[in-house]
């Protein structure tokens, strides 16, 4: 299995402009994660997805941000407008069986706005 | 690499010796707790988990210990391999729901 696939691997973009991040989740989990990762905050949760619904959204910083999951198969995070503040790195997870906390990992998204 | 950088604690071991990595964590009503690994450039791995009706669980050269007297909660890495130099994170979550909260890390440098 591939794992969790995202892109782009790294993004540089100027404050103002739209940024949009994928995902690809493990064939067959049924439940998809974004998470956010700063020297300053650690991991946080953003949004997540149980079969392509959103869940839960109270991570998501505010109204510049959004999510999308139109198919098992794919979801997308989306900025606009970006500001310096969003530099991260954006993770993207997927998971099977969530009466654990086992969830498998892509090997993140690092968005840097200038 | 991509995760958590400057501010986090650091154990440094000899390669061979065994390490110990520590977590508190605040929420009582967790029901599991998770530990992940994160290497250089990498997202989080999953190690071990253990649930809260249990004090101790073993895998393959790592063992979790739990108390939840103290909410304290730990990874023992046995005879600690150059491999092992990674981030390790603590997490925690309720059964009844699907966020998985995080701990802050630790960051383990093994010398060879």
């Amino acid at each position: 299995d591939a794992g969790v696939i995202q892109s782009p691997r790294h993004e540089v973009t100027e404050m103002g402009q739209e940024v949009t991040l994928r995902c690809k989740p493990i064939s067959g989990h049924n439940s998809l994660f974004w998470y956010r990762q700063t020297m300053m905050r650690g991991l946080e949760l953003l949004i997540y997805f149980n079969n392509n619904v959103p869940i839960d959204d109270s991570g998501m910083p505010e109204d510049r941000f959004s999510a999308k999951m139109p198919n098992a198969s794919f979801s997308t995070l989306k900025i606009q407008p970006s500001e310096p503040r969003d530099s991260a790195v954006y993770f993207c997870a997927s998971s099977l069986d969530l009466s654990t906390g086992e969830l498998f990992f892509g090997e993140g998204s690092r968005l840097t706005v200038l | 690499g991509e995760s958590v950088g400057l501010h986090l604690p650091t154990l440094s071991v000899q390669e061979g010796d065994n390490s110990i990595i520590n977590c508190a964590y605040s929420n009582s009503a967790s029901d599991y707790f998770i530990w992940y690994k994160q290497e250089s450039g990498k997202g989080p791995q999953f190690i071990i988990d253990i649930r809260s009706n249990m004090d101790k669980r073993q895998g393959q050269r790592v063992t979790v210990l739990l108390n939840k007297t103290v909410k304290h909660l730990s990874l023992q890495i046995a005879a600690t391999q150059p491999g092992d130099s990674a981030v390790y994170f603590c997490a925690e979550k309720k059964s009844a729901g699907n966020k998985l909260t995080f701990g802050g890390g630790t960051r383990v440098l093994v010398k060879p």
